[in-house]
C-alpha cells in the first residue's frame, strides 16, 4: 500500500461546477499535510496547508479527517484556469515528505 | 527575487556520461531538497540538506551524490548515468523540515539514451 494515495482521475467537468478530491494516508503519525497544485510540464506551487479544523480560502475548501486518515479538497464554481494536477502532501516530521501521485483535473467550456 | 532556479533546463545523456545538475535559491532557506518525478509516480526525494556542509539520503538515493558547499546551492550529480535516470528532476527550498511550504525550481528534464 503506498503511503499516500489518490485517485489519478482524470477528473473531467463543466465549468461552474464543484468537484472533490481524497487523498489517504497510511501512517497516522502524520503530523502535516498540504495540496500543491501543479501544471503540465511545470513545478508544483503550494494551493493550501490543511488543518485540524479545515480551512477555505476562496473557492477552495481543505478538509482533514485523522480517524479515517485522509484529507480532501473541495473545489466550487470550477475554473478553467483550475485545470492542473493536485498532490496531496502528507510530512510525517524530520525531513519525511511524502507527495501523493496526484489527481488530474480538467474543466471544460 | 528569483526564488529557486535550475540550470540546465534540458539536457540528453549517453549512458555512462556523468553531469552535474546545478539548484540556487535566494530566499536565505536552511533546507534544500532534491526529487525526481516519474509518470505516475509522485515525487520522489533523492538526497536533502538541513544546511551548509550537510547532506543526507532520501528514498531513492542510489546512483546520485550531492554536495551543499554554499548556503545557495545544492548540486546533484550523476556519475554514470543510466536510462533508469531519466526523469524530471525538482530541486526544492524550505525555511523548515517537512512541515513548511517547499518551493520549487522549474525542472530539468533529463534523457538517458
Amino acid at each position: 500500500r503506498k503511503e499516500v494515495e489518490q485517485d489519478p482521475g482524470p477528473f473531467n467537468v463543466p465549468e461552474g461546477a464543484t468537484v472533490a478530491f481524497n487523498c489517504t494516508y497510511s501512517n497516522s503519525a502524520s503530523q502535516s499535510f498540504f495540496w500543491y497544485r501543479q501544471d503540465c510540464r511545470k513545478e508544483p506551487k503550494l494551493l493550501m496547508s490543511v488543518y485540524s479544523s479545515g480551512n477555505e480560502d476562496g473557492r477552495f475548501t481543505a478538509q482533514l479527517n485523522r480517524a479515517s486518515q485522509y484529507i480532501s479538497l473541495l473545489i466550487r464554481d470550477s475554473k478553467l484556469s483550475d485545470s492542473a494536477t493536485y498532490l496531496c502532501v502528507v510530512g510525517t516530521g524530520g525531513f519525511k515528505t511524502i507527495f501523493g501521485a496526484g489527481t488530474r483535473l480538467f474543466v471544460k467550456a | 527575487n528569483a526564488g529557486v532556479t535550475q540550470t540546465p533546463k534540458f539536457r540528453v545523456l549517453k549512458t555512462g556520461q556523468s553531469m552535474t545538475l546545478l539548484c540556487a535559491q535566494d530566499m536565505n532557506h536552511e533546507y534544500m531538497y532534491w526529487y525526481r518525478q516519474d509518470p505516475g509516480m509522485g515525487l520522489r526525494l533523492i538526497h536533502y540538506s538541513v544546511g551548509e556542509g550537510t547532506t543526507a539520503k532520501g528514498e531513492v538515493p542510489d546512483g546520485y551524490n550531492v554536495s551543499r558547499l554554499k548556503k545557495q546551492n545544492f548540486l546533484l550529480g550523476l556519475e554514470s548515468a543510466a536510462p533508469s535516470q531519466t526523469s524530471v528532476y525538482f530541486c526544492a527550498s524550505s525555511s523548515g523540515l517537512a512541515g513548511g511550504q517547499q518551493f520549487f525550481g522549474p525542472g530539468t528534464r533529463l534523457t538517458v539514451l
